[in-house]
């Protein structure tokens, strides 16, 4: 069956360390692969998407790596703040049309000073 | 821009009603798309529209409705409200050129069905 694993137990880290969340999927040949923030009671935001033949994405503090062999995103803050504190979902899109999003459960952040 | 707009925050049901969820957008998105969310769940795609007058189920339609007349709005409907669609719905809309954008999410209407 299709799955998408996100590390249900929140990641407590201390400021200006580096997170790693880790997003697993089988039986997904995603051309796509999303990550998002998510703040309690509020919609969630785009952070990053990688392409399949990409290994890595950055953008200011956030990196993305995406191995199709291993079927993993690896999502990275460096430096971390307590601003960072939210749930980061990854999402797969296997359509190409429609943009169409299956979501993993997330993974919640928890920066402490 | 307002981006995804919708009505309302919140809502209780009781079981048997009916009730329409609104959302809207601003970006001129053909793509549009409704989710739920449930406590430790991943986000479940209900329904998804490609344009004005198309819409397709997604993984979770049953006991839902949708329709898209123009291209900013695309309302949910709930026919008969039961207790298992107590839950946190979202709308939610792409770009539609190329393949592989970002989707802009509303702020969601917590729905509870008593």
């Amino acid at each position: 069956s299709q799955k998408i694993e996100q590390n249900s137990e929140a990641l407590n880290i201390q400021e200006g360390k580096t997170a790693t969340l880790t997003c697993n999927y089988t039986n997904y040949s995603p051309a796509y692969l999303q990550w998002y923030r998510q703040d309690p009671g509020r919609g969630p935001v785009f952070l990053l998407l990688i392409r399949e033949n990409e290994k890595e994405k950055r953008k200011e503090r956030l990196k993305v790596t995406f191995d199709t062999t291993l079927k993993q995103s690896l999502f990275h803050i460096t430096a971390s703040q307590p601003a960072d504190s939210a749930t980061y979902l990854c999402a797969l899109d296997e359509s190409g049309t429609a943009s169409k999003l299956t979501f993993g459960t997330g993974t919640r952040l928890q920066v402490t000073l | 821009n307002a981006g995804v707009t919708q009505t309302p925050k919140f809502r209780i049901l009781k079981i048997g009603q009916s009730m329409t969820l609104q959302c809207t957008q601003d970006m001129n998105h053909n793509y549009m798309y409704w989710y739920r969310q449930d406590p430790g769940m991943g986000l479940k795609l209900i329904y998804y529209s490609v344009g004005a007058g198309i819409t397709d189920k997604g993984e979770v339609p049953n006991g839902y409705n949708v329709s898209r007349s123009t291209t900013e709005d695309f309302p949910l409907r709930l026919e008969l409200a039961a207790p298992s669609q107590t839950s946190v719905y979202f709308c939610a809309s792409s770009y539609s050129t190329g393949r592989g954008h970002e989707q802009y999410f509303g702020p969601g209407t917590r729905l509870t069905v008593t």
